[in-house]
């Protein structure tokens, strides 16, 4: 669980959805987490899904789950400047003393123009 | 219900002093967490408290640093003659007894070592 990948930038037009991606490497159940970082503050948790799942919904955002390629989205619909801020990916560790940590992507930042 | 709360938000330190930073859990939370946010990085796990016990210390560098969350008060992360590469925002988070599924974050404390 320590490798998770996310593509570094992502930009896109004010009221279209956004996708943000990740990668990650623990293969066994787990749970998985999107956090957004605004400038300056710390992070604020969006949504969370356990690994046995596909999909999970929450108003305007999707996240989708393929455990087979250990690929997991985040998508955003109907985009706002609101929404620009850098997006972290998180696996939490599965094994033991390991249980409590999270592994974060280094995050993706979204700028969203109006 | 107030979030998880840090202080100082902001820390300035000259090389060599010892820079003590504090984060009080959401009410109900026993189960705090240090990360340590370099500039345009992920976060990475430092150490994993319980209430007067630490679960997963792996995270922390062995000399200088130290962390502890007693019985009564916040939970103390403790850097002692700092160095430049100290330099970097420590976010705190805390989760309640019942599960480790939500990690709350706290505002962070961006420390700054002259």
């Amino acid at each position: 669980g320590e490798d998770v990948e996310q593509s570094l930038f992502l930009s896109v037009r004010e009221g279209d959805s956004s996708v943000i991606n990740c990668t990650y490497t623990d293969s066994s159940s787990t749970y998985l987490y999107w956090y957004k970082q605004e400038p300056g503050a710390g992070l604020q948790l969006l949504t969370y899904i356990f690994s046995n799942m596909d999909m999970k919904q929450d108003q305007r955002l999707t996240v989708l789950l393929n455990k087979k390629d250990k690929h997991l989205s985040l998508r955003i619909a109907d985009t706002q400047t609101g929404d620009s801020a850098i997006y972290f990916c998180a696996e939490r560790g599965i094994r033991g003393s390991t249980l409590g940590r999270l592994y974060f992507g280094r995050g993706t930042q979204l700028t969203v123009w109006p | 219900n107030a979030g998880v709360m840090q202080n100082p938000r902001h820390l300035v330190r000259r090389r060599g002093q010892e820079a003590r930073l504090r984060c009080s859990p959401m009410k109900g939370h026993s189960h705090v967490y240090w990360y340590r946010q370099l500039p345009e990085e992920g976060l990475k796990f430092m150490v994993y408290l319980q209430k007067e016990n630490i679960i997963d210390e792996s995270g922390m560098p062995k000399e200088r640093f130290s962390a502890e969350f007693p019985k009564e008060g916040p939970s103390i992360l403790r850097i002692q003659q700092v160095v430049r590469g100290d330099s970097a925002a420590y976010f705190c988070a805390s989760s309640p007894p019942s599960g480790m599924n939500e990690q709350f974050f706290g505002p962070g404390t961006r420390l700054t070592v002259l």
